[in-house]
């Protein structure tokens, strides 16, 4: 079955340090695999999709992610974190084949600090 | 171009009164979904649906119904609110997902906050 763990619950980096928020997932089969960012009280915004086009995948507001099949993970990074940044984060696969479902991370919320 | 948009935004309830939440999507989705989001738990799925005149439940969907008479209107709907469904209720939408895989990314409506008291 398909799963999303999320590790750590609160990060917390320093305006211009790199921000690194880890997704791993369980799947039976190729995954699609996304990040989404939810600013307070906002609904979720699409950062980024991995779809098997390339392991590596851009996102807006200069995040990144890297599919890593081998360590089933799908870590989002930023090489300088900015004050708007603050925010939840959430990873999510998609759902077993002919469910159109997707399942999600419970969210990791990113502080960033002066 | 105005997304998804849920109404109400806020609501507080007394136990065992009902209501309707609305969410409407002007992209021409097939897809569109009702989750609820609780502190540390994520979201998690109520209701869906596939198209119009077609739902199925999700993860959590005791206590929920839904219709979907209209491809762009997606209704959730508390028949008789417990304390334990005060939460931020989310819709979101996508398009046809190929092969039954959910490859679309989902677009969501800003949520509508509910308080049963």
């Amino acid at each position: 079955a398909q799963s999303v763990t999320q590790l750590g619950s609160h990060v917390s980096v320093s305006e211009g340090a790199l921000v690194l928020l880890r997704c791993n997932y369980s799947s039976s089969v190729p995954p699609y695999l996304f990040w989404y960012v939810q600013y307070p009280n906002q609904g979720l915004q699409l950062l980024l999709k991995y779809t098997s086009a390339a392991t590596l995948v851009k996102g807006i507001n200069g995040f990144e992610a890297e599919f890593k099949k081998s360590e089933t993970s799908f870590h989002l990074t930023k090489p300088s974190a900015h004050m708007s940044d603050a925010a939840e984060y959430f990873c999510a696969v998609s759902g077993p084949s002919g469910t159109y479902k997707y399942i999600f991370g419970t969210g990791t919320r990113l502080k960033v600090l002066a | 171009n105005a997304g998804v948009t849920q109404t109400p935004k806020f609501r507080v309830l007394k136990t065992g009164q009902s209501m309707t939440l609305l969410c409407a999507q002007d992209m021409n989705h097939e897809y569109m979904y009702w989750y609820r989001q609780d502190p540390g738990m994520g979201l998690r799925l109520i209701h869906y649906s596939v198209g119009e005149g077609t739902t199925a439940k999700g993860e959590v969907p005791d206590g929920y119904n839904v219709s979907r008479l209209k491809k762009q209107n997606f209704l959730l709907g508390l028949e008789s609110a417990a304390p334990s469904q005060t939460s931020v209720y989310f819709c979101a939408s996508s398009y046809h997902n190929r092969g039954g895989v959910s490859n679309q990314p989902q677009h969501f409506g800003d949520g509508t906050r509910l308080s049963i008291l």
